[in-house]
């Protein structure tokens, strides 16, 4: 079964901190998908990324960079510099090839201050 | 290209009455997917459709749900006899392919009194 854990459930840091928030999956796949989706207080879903299990490049995009690392099953998220514009829910998720359904972790709230 | 359109955002119902969300994928996607989002959690997979046809139905309720995508027309999911715990968010995803990227709606967000 796939299972995605993320242990951070809320985080909170000052404007042009830093954050990393954490993923971790668990499946018996070897070819699966790894999303990050941004839910703002308005309650859409907005897509960030979407990584293929044979790529363990490193991304980075504006602010925003991923580090998927095959050996400990982990798919972290690291805003830099944040802004209070960030502050969202964010979620990690897999999904096989096969089955195609997305299974999402439990998400983190990130609160940005100003 | 507009995207992925739910519709109603809200929805109000009292228990025991029937509710229909709508969802009309992005022009070209035949992949259409329902997620449910229980307050304050991650969502849920509920069904999986391409045109005419149930794909995967692996996390619908047994009872009182059902879901369709016909030849014309918006992806329906119907839920009959509702009831509080059906009060949620209910999302669709829609895909041109089976491993292309999925794209959200807004949400469809059930309210039973």
């Amino acid at each position: 079964a796939q299972k995605v854990t993320q242990a951070q459930t809320e985080i909170s840091v000052v404007e042009k901190e830093d954050v990393t928030l954490d993923c971790v999956y668990e499946t018996r796949d070897t070819t699966y998908y790894l999303f990050w989706y941004k839910q703002p207080p308005s309650g859409e879903l907005v897509f960030l990324i979407r990584r293929n299990s044979f790529d363990e490049q490193n991304e980075i995009s504006g602010r925003y960079s991923w580090n998927f690392q095959k050996s400990t099953s982990s798919f972290n998220f690291t805003i830099t510099a944040s802004q209070v514009v960030d502050s969202a829910v964010y979620f990690c998720a897999l999904s096989d090839t096969g089955r195609r359904a997305l299974t999402f972790g439990s998400g983190t709230r990130l609160q940005v201050q100003p | 290209n507009a995207g992925v359109m739910q519709n109603p955002r809200h929805l109000v119902r009292r228990r025991g009455q029937e509710a229909r969300l709508r969802c009309s994928p992005m022009k070209g996607h035949s992949h259409v997917y329902w997620y449910r989002q229980l307050p304050e959690e991650g969502l849920k997979f509920m069904v999986y459709l391409q045109k005419e046809n149930i794909i995967d139905e692996s996390g619908m309720p047994k009872e009182r749900f059902s879901a369709e995508f016909p030849k014309e027309g918006p992806s329906i999911l119907r839920i009959q006899q509702v009831v509080r715990g059906d009060s949620a968010a209910y999302f669709c995803a829609s895909s041109p392919t089976v491993t292309g990227g999925l794209f959200f709606g807004e949400g469809s967000r059930l309210t039973v009194l």
